[in-house]
């Protein structure tokens, strides 16, 4: 079975620009979180979605935004990229069910550089 | 704020002794908890996980511990192997809600 994809790899902006990132969660996931890990640190958290509605919100700008399809694939937009958003991007899917476990599949990530 | 905090950015343990890798949190609504470890390169992948009902979770030679009074969890690994060398994430969650990480513990097992 196909596991959590995300394109693209590897992504080089400058700043001001605009990117658009792309995850697609296991077959029967409906959830899908995106994380933001820079060098050095864990994964912060910046949105989730569930059945294609924003659950929860990390402490990041509005910069950041994102959306989830109905095929339950999603995506990350950051808008006006500064410098520290260079990191590793995660999307992560679960099953999310309310009361039961709660193990999140990780992707491999998109490496964003902004230069 | 880190609600999640790992305190040791590193850990080097002998091959075939026990590997203890130590996680405090603050949030007392957290009541799930998870490890997860991540190789070069690719994605954290999921570990164990544990229940807040519960004090302790096992599997094969994983065994997570938790501790509610003291808000600490850690994870045991016993015997290490060379192939457990990895960066190990401590992460919590509540109500199904937005998972914390901590910042990790890079664990080197020797031969």
């Amino acid at each position: 079975d196909a596991g959590v994809t995300q394109s693209p790899t590897h992504l080089i902006k400058t700043r001001g620009q605009q990117v658009t990132l792309r995850c697609s969660p296991i077959s029967g996931h409906k959830s899908v979180s995106w994380y933001q890990q820079v060098l050095g640190q864990g994964p912060q958290f910046i949105f989730q979605y569930y059945e294609k509605e924003e659950r929860g919100r990390g402490n990041f700008p509005d910069r950041f935004s994102a959306r989830q399809f109905p095929n339950y694939s999603s995506e990350l937009n950051v808008n006006a990229l500064l410098l520290g958003d260079s990191a590793l991007y995660l999307c992560a899917s679960s099953l999310r069910l309310a009361g039961g476990p709660y193990e999140q599949y990780f992707g491999p990530g998109t490496r964003l550089t902004v230069t | 704020d880190q609600q999640v905090k790992q305190n040791s950015p590193s850990l080097s343990v002998q091959e075939g002794r026990i590997s203890i890798l130590n996680c405090d949190y603050t949030n007392s609504m957290f009541d799930y908890f998870l490890w997860y470890k991540k190789y070069p390169a690719e994605g954290p992948t999921f570990l164990i996980s544990i229940s807040s009902i519960k004090d302790k979770n096992e599997d094969g030679r994983f065994t997570v511990f938790l501790n509610k009074s003291a808000k600490h969890l850690s994870l045991h690994i016993v015997p290490s192997q060379p192939g457990d060398s990895a960066v190990y994430f401590c992460a919590a969650s509540s109500n199904n809600n937005d998972m914390r990480f901590g910042a990790g513990t890079r664990l080197t097992v020797k031969p």
